[in-house]
């Protein structure tokens, strides 16, 4: 059963700093790796996707990277922005539609 | 505007009562998803369906119930056999399988 796990589980940073957020998981027999951002009380905005047979997926000041022989994903923010705070999920993608989530990063960025 | 829906937006139900959760799509995407969310946590799958007239269990079905009818429409059955109902509950959508899955807005249940 593939498990995912997102270090650190909260991270405060001040602005305009650039930050790593990473998630590991435990099968390496994944389709895609998907991040996504979830404001305080509201749904899931999806940010980034990578395939599998991706590497890394770029968005504006966000960048995320797959590694799946190491079961791992970052998720770098550069230039840091209080608007950027909210809490970070990531989700692997297994066979049948399931995506299988983190407990996500809860970013606070101080102005 | 295109997009998913789900009302209501808060819900109490008593104890012993069965509830239902709408979630509505207009993007024409075949596939739909229940996930429930509970405090500190992230999301885990209930049910979803790839095509109308089709659905399978997700990770913790037990004590829910759904229906696809209709492509625009996923409905919920939150039942009084679920044991501990109070969370966070949020619908997506998406193309296909393996495509991006887009969130509603999420309905949170409280059971009194």
């Amino acid at each position: 059963k593939q498990e995912v796990t997102q270090i650190p589980a909260a991270l405060s940073v001040p602005e305009g700093e650039n930050l790593v957020l990473n998630c590991s998981f435990t099968d390496s027999a994944i389709y895609n790796l998907q991040w996504f951002r979830q404001d305080p009380g509201k749904g899931l905005t999806s940010l980034l996707l990578i395939q599998s047979s991706q590497r890394e997926q770029t968005s504006g000041r966000l960048n995320a990277s797959l590694d799946k022989s190491s079961g791992r994903s970052t998720l770098y923010i550069a230039a840091s922005q209080p608007g950027d705070s909210a809490t970070y999920l990531c989700a692997s993608e297994t066979s049948g539609s399931r995506l299988t989530f983190g407990e996500g990063t809860q970013l606070t960025v101080n102005p | 505007d295109g997009g998913i829906t789900q009302s209501p937006k808060y819900l109490f139900r008593k104890e012993g009562q069965n509830v239902t959760l709408s979630c509505e799509q207009n993007l024409n995407h075949d596939a739909m998803y229940w996930y429930r969310q509970d405090p500190g946590q992230g999301l885990r799958l209930i049910y979803y369906s790839q095509i109308v007239n089709d659905f399978q269990k997700g990770d913790i079905a037990e004590g829910y119930s759904v229906s696809r009818e209709k492509k625009e429409s996923f409905p919920l059955t939150v039942t009084s056999a679920q044991k501990n109902p109070t969370a966070f509950y949020l619908c997506a959508s998406s193309i296909g399988a393996a495509d991006t899955q887009y969130f509603g807005p999420g309905t949170r249940l409280t059971v009194l």
